[in-house]
């Protein structure tokens, strides 16, 4: 299997500020990244596919960059309903793998 | 509306049998194909398997493989997850979702786009 590595496995930030999250694969992945955001009691809701490109219906303060084995998910202006787990999930192989979550708490 | 909508919690004894269903409306359920993901208490997430409801194909992470069965019903636009035997350690929240394909640089980018609100399953003696 893929590992996909996330870090932090948590942060807290206030709102209006900038959060990075990392997730490092185990080998390369090309563009073949997506992120999701999970709520406590809710499903997860895909924010970001192909590495870069947001979802239809995402605020554009969610961005995400990266390719190979780095990838990068950025929120701007942070805002309370921000508040979440986020996961990377690699597509590359059959078996798809996530990373381990970093929950980002609104100071 | 597109949505996937999911059968109801449940509370079973191990090494009994379940089927939890996952029922796909607003759109044509045999284009896309249809995936389970695992999250355990407190956990991350596990991608299970997926199924192509229009011929019924599977593919089972190894893990999964012999452990549970996805199956669909075409006829009916619903997608299943099932076990013969639970096993006692077996609790944990069971989402389905929609696997769709983006048109990216080097072909397909593949994502989960449309998620059911999940179905949690208690294990316990």
């Amino acid at each position: 299997d893929i590992q996909m590595t996330q870090s932090p496995s948590s942060l807290s930030a206030s709102v209006g500020g900038r959060v990075t999250i990392t997730c490092r694969a185990s080998q390369g992945i090309s563009t073949y990244l997506n992120w999701y955001q999970q709520k406590p009691g809710k499903a997860p809701k895909l924010l970001i596919y192909a590495a870069s490109s947001l979802q239809s219906g995402v605020p554009s303060r969610f961005s995400g960059s990266g390719s190979g084995k780095d990838f990068t998910l950025t929120i701007t202006s942070l805002q309370p309903e921000d508040s979440a787990t986020y996961y990377c999930q690699q597509s590359y192989s059959i078996f798809w793998t996530f990373g381990q979550g970093t929950k980002v708490e609104i100071k | 509306e597109v949505q996937l909508v999911q059968s109801g919690a449940e509370v079973k004894k191990p090494g009994e049998s379940l089927k939890i269903s996952c029922k796909g409306s607003g759109y044509n359920f045999t284009n896309y194909w249809i995936g389970w993901v695992r999250q355990m208490p407190g956990k991350g997430l596990e991608w299970m398997g997926i199924i192509n409801p229009g011929d019924s194909v599977t593919t089972y992470r190894p893990s999964f493989q012999g452990q549970v069965t996805i199956s669909a019903d075409k006829s009916i636009n619903t997608a299943y997850l099932q076990w013969s035997r639970l096993n006692a350690s077996g609790t944990a929240l069971f989402y389905c979702a929609r696997h769709v394909n983006f048109p990216c640089i080097g072909g397909s980018c593949d994502a989960f786009d449309i998620w059911g609100q999940g179905t949690l399953v208690t294990v316990s003696s």
